[in-house]
């Protein structure tokens, strides 16, 4: 069946640093993966997406592209801030492109220190 | 975007009380709602999928008595801990998606459920 593989936190980096969370998964088909981030207190919030391979998906400085013959989904950003703590979750979605049935990583909790 | 609501945010119960969760899509209407459960340190696990108006669709493993889902209106889906046990202490959230158009999954903020 689908899985999602996360690297394992917790992650604390320092006020513009570089970012790289791991994200590799296994599944039949053409899946749709997703980022979410959960900031203390609140709920789960999709960061970015990419439906097909090689697509690149992008949001507030963060970055993940579709890497099929590598089935990985790595998110990336340049210069983190304080306010990026937060726990991010890996995620594939079941083949239509929609989102409203997923398979989660285990989550990686990030701390920015100033 | 779309506003997912989720409570109680936290609860303690004793063993063998049942504890209801609920899960409210403030500003669409939902067809079908998700219910996640997540234990330590592990991924979110799907457990059931809620529909509106019939019966839930419950994953492989997952105890239909144990956890009751009603899903009695398209704004509203409940999920019951029924005798609950310490082993059923865990994070439990809940998501929904609009019914055109939008494929994204807006996710309630999430139960933490500790039974004693």
């Amino acid at each position: 069946g689908d899985s999602v593989t996360q690297m394992e936190g917790p992650v604390t980096l320092s006020e513009e640093a570089f970012l790289t969370i791991n994200c590799t998964y296994t599944a039949t088909g053409y899946p749709s993966l997703f980022w979410y981030v959960q900031y203390p207190g609140e709920g789960l919030q999709l960061l970015l997406k990419a439906t097909k391979a090689d697509d690149k998906g992008s949001n507030k400085g963060f970055e993940a592209t579709y890497r099929k013959e590598t089935t990985s989904f790595h998110l990336e950003k340049g210069s983190v801030q304080v306010s990026d703590s937060a726990v991010y979750f890996c995620a594939l979605g079941r083949g239509d492109g929609s989102a409203r049935q997923l398979t989660f990583g285990s989550g990686t909790q990030l701390t920015v220190l100033p | 975007g779309a506003v997912v609501s989720q409570h109680p945010s936290r609860v303690i119960c004793k063993s063998g009380t049942s504890v209801k969760i609920e899960c409210r899509s403030l500003d669409f209407q939902a067809t079908t709602m998700f219910w996640y459960r997540q234990f330590p340190k592990q991924s979110l696990m799907l457990m059931a999928t809620s529909n509106e108006g019939s019966k839930a669709t419950y994953e492989q493993g997952v105890e239909k008595d144990k956890f009751l889902i009603n899903h009695a209106s398209l704004t509203l889906s409940t999920l019951t801990v029924t005798s609950a046990h310490p082993e059923d202490s865990s994070f439990y959230i809940c998501s929904a998606s609009p019914p055109r158009g939008n494929t994204e999954a807006f996710f309630g903020q999430g139960t933490r459920l500790t039974v004693v």
